[in-house]
């Protein structure tokens, strides 16, 4: 079964500051990856997704990923944080051929104004 | 606006009741999904219907029970709550090549 690791628990960075979390999955095949944000008290909603294709993904929000394969990772970006950013960002897998999302724990985020 | 519609948000039970939680999506998705979300845990597939008539056990399973009534509606249920059950549940859909949608939650507090 594959399984999704994000590095970082709590990240803390000032407005403006450049923002990239972690993400590694542990699967052979072919994946679908995905970046999800949860705002506090609300639901998840997706920030970019990577299927197949240019494996620099652009998101909503100034947000971005790169896939790369050989490392099996799947890094978010920002290049300047906004304070409206604070959030938890979760990474996920699906599998092709198989059904449901594998999450990471999840980063908490927050910054500072 | 269209996607995935979840009742109740909040809810309180006591050890041994039994609730269904409710979710419905307009968006025509094949697949659905019941997911529990709990701190310093990710989210975890509970149980899911990759189309109507099907449904499959995700990560954890146990202590419930799910039933895909039509393409819109799929249910979890909960025959006897436990503390352990104490959580916050996602209901998700989608359809293939797209991404997963959710719902915007049910806080459940079983004491």
């Amino acid at each position: 079964a594959q399984s999704v690791s994000q590095h970082n628990h709590h990240v803390i960075l000032s407005e403006a500051a450049s923002l990239e979390l972690g993400c590694n999955y542990s699967y052979g095949g072919t994946v679908n990856l995905f970046w999800y944000v949860q705002y506090p008290g609300q639901h998840l909603q997706l920030l970019l997704k990577y299927f197949s294709g240019d494996p620099l993904v652009k998101g909503i929000k100034g947000f971005e990923a790169e896939f790369i394969k050989s490392k099996f990772s799947f890094n978010l970006r920002k290049p300047s944080v906004q304070w409206s950013d604070t959030a938890e960002y979760f990474c996920a897998v699906n599998t092709r051929g198989a059904d449901g999302l594998t999450f990471g724990k999840g980063t908490h985020l927050i910054i500072q104004p | 606006n269209a996607g995935v519609t979840q009742t109740p948000k909040f809810q309180v039970l006591k050890t041994g009741q039994s609730m269904t939680l409710q979710c419905a999506q307009d968006m025509n998705h094949n697949s659905m999904y019941w997911y529990r979300q709990d701190p310093g845990m990710g989210l975890r597939l509970i149980y899911y219907s990759a189309s109507e008539g099907t449904t499959d056990k995700g990560e954890v399973p146990n202590g419930y029970n799910v039933s895909r009534l039509n393409k819109r509606e799929f249910s979890l249920r909960l025959e006897s709550a436990a503390p352990s059950q104490t959580s916050v549940y996602f209901c998700a859909s989608r359809t293939a090549g797209y991404g997963y949608t959710f719902g915007s939650g049910t806080r459940l507090t079983v004491v």
